[in-house]
Parts: C-alpha cells; sequence; structure tokens
C-alpha cells in the first residue's frame, strides 16, 4: 500500500514554461485535494475532486488546472509559471464527507525562476 | 472568508516543558481536525474533535474543542524531541474542504 504518491519530488521551471505535477492514490478514496505551502501561510487548498468526474475551486485556484483522470489519479497543471507560483504543492485525499481525514503525499517543491 | 487562526507562529520550549497551540474561527465549525508535519515531511493525521466541549487525549497530547465550536487547542505536556514539527489545526465548515490554520512550529532545547 503506497498511499499517496506525488511526482515529481522536485522541479525548477523558468517563467512561462508549462508542467503537470501527478498525484495517486490506492485506498480507494472517493476525494483528492491540491494544496500549496509557502512559509508562514500554512496550507492552501488549490482545487478540489469530491469524487471522479467532478472538480472545484479552492482558495487559491488562478494560474491553475486538474484533472481527476479516474478514481484514483489527480493531476495540477501549470499552463504558464510564475515565481509566484514557487512552492511545496501537497496531494492529499479522503474517503470524502465531513468526518474523514486527509492523507498526504510527499510533496513536490517547485521553484520557478 | 471563513478563516481560521493559529498562535503561536513559533514556540521554543526546554525539553520537558508543556506546549500549548491555539485555534481560533469566527464562525461556528462543524469540526476540527489537527495535523503534524515534521521537518522536510508531509502532515500527518493526529485528531478529529466533533462534539461541542469535546477533549481527547493520545499519551502526552491533549486536544480540546469549546463549547461555542468556534476554538480548539492542542496541549502536549513533557516535551520531547520527538514532538519536533509543525502542528496545524484545519477547521471544516460544513463542506468537503478543510481549511487549515497557519500552523505554530515547535522547537525543542535538549
Amino acid at each position: 500500500n503506497a498511499g499517496v504518491t506525488q511526482t515529481p519530488k522536485f522541479q525548477v521551471l523558468k517563467t512561462g514554461q508549462s508542467m503537470t505535477l501527478q498525484c495517486a492514490q490506492d485506498m480507494n478514496h472517493n476525494s483528492m485535494y491540491w494544496y500549496r505551502q509557502d512559509p508562514g501561510m500554512g496550507l492552501r487548498l488549490i482545487y478540489y475532486s469530491a469524487s471522479e468526474g467532478t472538480t472545484d475551486k479552492g482558495e487559491v485556484p488562478n494560474g491553475y488546472n486538474v484533472s481527476r483522470l479516474n478514481k484514483r489519479e489527480f493531476s495540477l497543471r501549470l499552463e504558464s509559471a510564475a515565481p509566484s507560483q514557487t512552492s511545496v504543492y501537497f496531494c492529499a485525499s479522503s474517503s470524502g464527507g465531513l468526518l474523514y481525514e486527509q492523507y498526504f503525499g510527499p510533496g513536490t517543491r517547485l521553484t520557478v525562476t | 472568508g471563513q478563516q481560521v487562526m493559529q498562535i503561536p507562529q513559533y514556540q521554543h520550549v526546554q525539553e520537558g516543558e508543556d506546549f500549548t497551540t491555539y485555534c481560533n474561527s469566527s464562525t461556528t465549525l462543524s469540526n476540527i481536525q489537527w495535523y503534524k508535519q515534521r521537518p522536510g515531511g508531509h502532515p500527518v493525521f493526529l485528531i478529529q474533535l466533533v462534539k461541542s466541549g469535546e477533549v481527547k487525549k493520545q499519551k502526552r497530547l491533549t486536544f480540546q474543542f469549546g463549547e461555542a465550536k468556534k476554538n480548539s487547542s492542542l496541549h502536549i505536556t513533557a516535551t520531547q524531541t520527538t514532538d519536533v514539527g509543525t502542528y496545524f489545526c484545519a477547521g471544516n465548515f460544513g463542506n468537503e474542504k478543510l481549511t487549515f490554520g497557519t500552523g505554530t512550529r515547535l522547537t525543542i532545547i535538549p
């Protein structure tokens, strides 16, 4: 049981480049989430997916797109990276509903120069 | 918007001293969860509080949920070096999403 996996672990982009962060979970969870973590800011929700085929914006969605490819996979795309998107990105999953904890992946550390 | 405030941002304690972090919301929460993130790691779920006035214990950790379900605290008794990390509260306002506090980074002076 790998839990939640993310690729890549590290990435450096130049301003204007695009990339996709991949996330997969093997716990048969319905809900998946993308967060960014910046110093002093805690974890801020970018997008989430309550079930396969649905996605919704979180607190900071601008500059990002997501795809819930199937129940296991939830990807985050940066179409034109900006230095303000330098951050650590975490994917998480949960069974769904109000009372279930979230399981986090190891994170992707992204630097945009 | 719905926010969860957490204080303090940093706490340095001598090993063996106690530690407390506090979370506050301006609106009533459905429930609150607590997570721990070790340096360089990812957040890991500790506990969930649902009922008004609820108190839960995990060994040296005591979690409380306020009577009005607007505040919560985490208290660690007699800290150890293994307690090092950042502790986050995460409030649920009645939907699928969690709103995380900014976290309290705990460092231990041996």
